[in-house]
């Protein structure tokens, strides 16, 4: 199994509070990134990272930040968590061929409520 | 824009019955990867198959298999002689042919099988 760790697994939180959830990985992949999975809507990209320092936004970025330091560490913040961010965060890596060739690896996930 | 349809939303059968669950694809790039991945009760989502878009011979793994049709863009997956041990969610994903490609995931399917 690919070394993808996310921490917290399970949160609860009020609106408005700020949240920061982890994703640690020890496969030297280059390639990080954040989904969110809800109901009818399969996985969704939020962000997604390209190397340390290198982020860009996916399908549903709004209200989310990320940042990357490290190569092992990808880190995704809630500035002020709403009602509509409840989900669960899925974490996954990647390290493409030249050519696209690229499965994912997906973390354990970290349910998030808020409340 | 790229987008993945599962039709079936839910699928129910009996042990030892064959069971496919359907993935229509729409994009516009020449290169895409076409992939399966699994999700049992227990959340995390395992990786199946990926599928690149000049190969379209089916593939079989033990009771596993995948019909990939260009001409009707459809990667469609084959469960032989279910078991219990595969209820699960199952998702289709799509991603373009640029190294580190996002993934378009469709809504999922979730396959009960009883006893």
């Amino acid at each position: 199994d690919a070394g993808i760790t996310q921490s917290p697994r399970h949160k609860v939180t009020e609106t408005g509070t700020p949240v920061t959830l982890r994703c640690h990985q020890t496969e030297n992949h280059r390639y990080m990134y954040w989904y969110r999975q809800d109901p009818g809507h399969g996985l969704r990209l939020i962000h997604y990272s390209y190397g340390v320092k290198d982020t860009d936004k996916g399908e549903v970025s709004d209200g989310y930040s990320v940042s990357r330091s490290k190569t092992e560490d990808f880190l995704l913040t809630l500035e002020s968590a709403t009602s509509s961010q409840t989900s669960v965060y899925f974490c996954a890596i990647s390290q493409p061929g030249t050519q696209g060739e690229d499965e994912q690896f997906f973390g354990p996930g970290t349910r998030l409520t808020v409340l | 824009a790229q987008k993945v349809t599962q039709a079936q939303t839910e699928i129910s059968v009996v042990e030892k019955e064959d069971v496919t669950l359907d993935c229509v694809y729409e994009t516009r790039d020449t290169t895409y990867y076409l992939f399966w991945y699994k999700q049992p009760p227990s959340g995390e989502l395992v990786f199946l198959i990926r599928r690149n878009s000049f190969d379209e011979q089916n593939e079989i793994s033990g009771r596993y298999s995948w019909n990939f049709q260009k001409s009707t863009s459809s990667f469609n997956f084959t469960i032989t002689a279910s078991q219990v041990v595969d209820s699960a969610v199952y998702f289709c994903a799509l991603s373009g042919g640029n190294a580190g490609n996002m993934l378009t995931f469709g809504g999922g399917t979730r396959l009960m099988v009883k006893p």
